[in-house]
């Protein structure tokens, strides 16, 4: 089985500071990773993915993630956060266990950034 | 490239009346799409997985009978909420999956549509 917690539920921040959001999974075979962003009333828009190789990934907007096999974790970061980056984050995650076919989301992080 | 759509974006209907919900890949073919509900400032929780020309597959707790899936096409899976009741009132947001290929296993994401249900 796959799983993702998101261990915040909402980061408060201040502008041009920098942010991370933290995503850990669980799974027990070979996984990929996702980001999104979700803003009011809207679909997610993909930030960013991790399928293989360079751990060290960067997506859209700035933001960039690492993938850490043995802490399990996909945190996502960005140096200097602007007023439009406030939204939900989502991290995702798919397993060979369900074929790469379905994802499982976490709870989702609510980044509020403040000038 | 890779362009979801649904319609409508948001409906309000009454309670025992039946809603159809649309998701279509706009320039992509989509053997397999995904529909999903989220209740305010929670996660997506995966309802079903369409795939086209056969029956879909329901998460386990998902009412089959209620939520009828339809993928009769590559570029169109639909959702009808039957006898709809004022619970079922929430988010509903389809993926798609590009059945060439392209960008790999992932999902591309519609905007939702708003279910409000009187």
């Amino acid at each position: 089985a796959q799983s993702v917690t998101q261990l915040d539920s909402q980061v408060p921040v201040f502008e041009e500071a920098p942010v991370e959001l933290r995503c850990n999974y669980s799974s027990s075979v070979s996984v990929y990773l996702f980001w999104y962003v979700q803003y009011p009333n809207q679909g997610l828009q993909l930030l960013l993915k991790y399928l293989s190789g360079s751990t060290l990934v960067k997506g859209i907007n700035g933001f960039e993630a690492e993938f850490n096999k043995s802490q399990t974790s996909f945190h996502l970061r960005k140096p200097s956060v602007h007023i439009s980056d406030t939204a939900e984050y989502f991290c995702a995650v798919t397993s060979a266990s369900s074929g790469y076919s379905t994802l499982t989301f976490g709870k989702g992080t609510m980044l509020l950034v403040s000038p | 490239g890779a362009v979801v759509s649904q319609h409508p974006s948001w409906v309000i209907c009454k309670s025992g009346t039946s809603v159809k919900i649309e998701c279509r890949s706009l320039d992509f073919q989509a053997t397999t799409m995904f529909w999903y509900r989220q209740f305010p400032k929670q996660s997506l929780m995966l309802m079903a997985t369409s795939n086209e020309g056969s029956k879909a597959t329901y998460e386990q707790g998902v009412e089959k009978d209620k939520f009828l899936i339809n993928h009769a096409s590559l570029t169109l899976s639909t959702l009808t909420v039957t006898s709809a009741h004022p619970e079922d009132s929430s988010f509903y947001i389809c993926s798609a999956r590009d059945s060439g290929g392209g960008g790999g296993n992932e999902q591309f994401f519609g905007p939702g549509t708003r279910l409000t249900v009187l």
